[in-house]
């Protein structure tokens, strides 16, 4: 079974900071990978993801995300945050084969951007 | 709108009382998720339905809970005598495609909580 960990779980950051969020999973096989984010009193929504291809993907309002194949991760980034992206974020996983559709999500990492 | 509902936003429940949450996806979609999102925790997979079959059904889902799409348009999560360990909030999805499909994404709704006293 695949498993999903979230080292940051509360990041605070000044505006302009950049940004780094953790992510590493854990599976056999090849996996699709997503970061969704939750921000308040929204719904959850895709902000990216990844299915194969480069490993470079980039989401919406300037986020981007680095799959590294050999080291199970896929940090999510971006250069400098705004106070808008105060938000949840969550690091998901699928099995990319089987036709299994069960996402496995991380415990999430609130993000609190400071103006 | 739109997006998927769900109702009741809301649920406060007495231990061993019986709830019932219904999900309305986006109409197109033929595959409905739900999940369960406990506090400080990221959603779990409950169970899955593609149009009205159930395919997917995750251990979490003990035989006091039971999910149903009965014309594979809106879908029911019934739980049954409820426990306080069941106070969560509880999340649907829909797509229109496998979620390992690159064009395809799925959409969640606002989700309900529920509280179970």
């Amino acid at each position: 079974a695949q498993s999903v960990s979230q080292h940051n779980h509360h990041v605070i950051l000044s505006e302009a900071a950049s940004l780094e969020l953790g992510c590493n999973y854990s599976y056999g096989g090849t996996v699709n990978l997503f970061w969704y984010v939750q921000y308040p009193g929204q719904h959850l929504q895709l902000l990216l993801k990844y299915f194969s291809g480069d490993p470079l993907v980039k989401g919406i309002k300037g986020f981007e995300a680095e799959f590294i194949k050999s080291k199970f991760s896929f940090n999510l980034r971006k250069p400098s945050v705004q106070w808008s992206d105060t938000a949840e974020y969550f690091c998901a996983v699928i099995p990319n084969s089987g036709g299994y559709q069960k996402v496995t999500f991380g415990t999430g990492t609130k993000l609190q951007v400071i103006p | 709108d739109t997006g998927v509902s769900q109702n009741p936003r809301h649920k406060i429940t007495k231990r061993g009382q019986n709830v019932t949450f219904r999900c309305d996806p986006i109409s197109e979609h033929n595959r409905l998720y739900w999940y369960r999102q406990t506090l400080g925790q990221g959603p779990e997979f409950l169970t899955y339905f593609q149009n009205e079959a159930q395919l997917e059904k995750s251990r979490l889902l003990s035989d006091r809970f039971s999910a149903e799409r009965p014309k594979g348009s809106f879908s029911t999560l019934e739980i049954q005598r409820t426990e306080q360990g069941d106070s969560a909030m509880y999340l649907c999805a829909s797509s229109l495609n496998e979620l390992t499909t690159p064009s395809d994404t799925q959409y969640f709704g606002p989700g309900t909580r529920l509280t179970v006293l």
